[in-house]
């Protein structure tokens, strides 16, 4: 399985867009990238999930360089309630291999 | 979207003592159920994967015999953790895959005290 590493934490100011990149360069040929967030005490939510190029939903949007070797979740106009832990995970999810593993993410505190 | 539910959401116990969290998918069939725990201030960490009907595989350094885990439907995932010490104390998160797949659903967490 593929490891990522993400910034510890970012700080951001309401209405900001906050961009979170991660690193994972050993991503195999069928790993896709998955990003989750999760508020304290809760279970992880699913934000997005891409393979390459761009992925744009109506929560965030997730840049993939040709490479693969790292993406980008970007998250537009950031407020309050946004301030959570963000994780990237990359896995092979389309052979039946379902495991994700949890890097440490990214702690990120949005600021009135 | 799919729902996965856990139960207790809290539970409390004395040293020695079994507890049992159920998680449910409510609106879809699992194939596959994880398993994972969360130490304050830290990540998840993967304990078990448990497919229907079969056995769950546990990852490396996660006792079998302490963490039961029982996947008898398509809905339901069970995790016994026996003979309970104050160290298994942590937050349990289940997550589930659907037939259709890939994506994890995961539950809201059941937070063990145990004194």
């Amino acid at each position: 399985l593929a490891k990522t590493t993400q910034p510890i934490s970012m700080d951001s100011y309401e209405g900001q867009e906050v961009n979170i990149t991660c690193s994972h360069n050993n991503i195999a040929t069928n790993d896709y990238i998955t990003w989750y967030q999760q508020f304290p005490s809760q279970g992880p939510r699913f934000i997005i999930q891409g393979y390459k190029t761009k992925v744009t939903n109506e929560v965030a949007s997730l840049f993939i360089p040709a490479d693969r070797k790292s993406s980008t979740l970007s998250l537009p106009r950031v407020s309050l309630s946004d301030t959570a832990v963000y994780y990237c995970l990359v896995g092979d999810q389309g052979a039946g291999s379902y495991q994700l593993t949890f890097g440490k993410g990214t702690k990120l505190s949005v600021i009135p | 979207g799919a729902v996965v539910s856990q139960h207790p959401s809290r539970v409390i116990c004395k040293s020695g003592t079994s507890v049992k969290i159920e998680c449910r998918s409510l609106d879809f069939q699992a194939t596959t159920m994880f398993w994972y725990r969360q130490f304050p201030k830290q990540s998840l960490m993967l304990m078990a994967t448990s497919n229907e009907g079969s056995k769950a595989t546990y990852e490396q350094g996660v006792e079998k015999d302490k963490f039961l885990i029982n996947h008898a439907s398509l809905t339901l995932s069970t995790l016994t953790v026996t003979s309970a010490h104050p160290e298994d104390s942590s937050f349990y998160i289940c997550s589930a895959i659907s037939q259709a797949g890939p994506e994890q659903y995961f539950g809201p967490g059941t937070r063990l005290t145990v004194t």
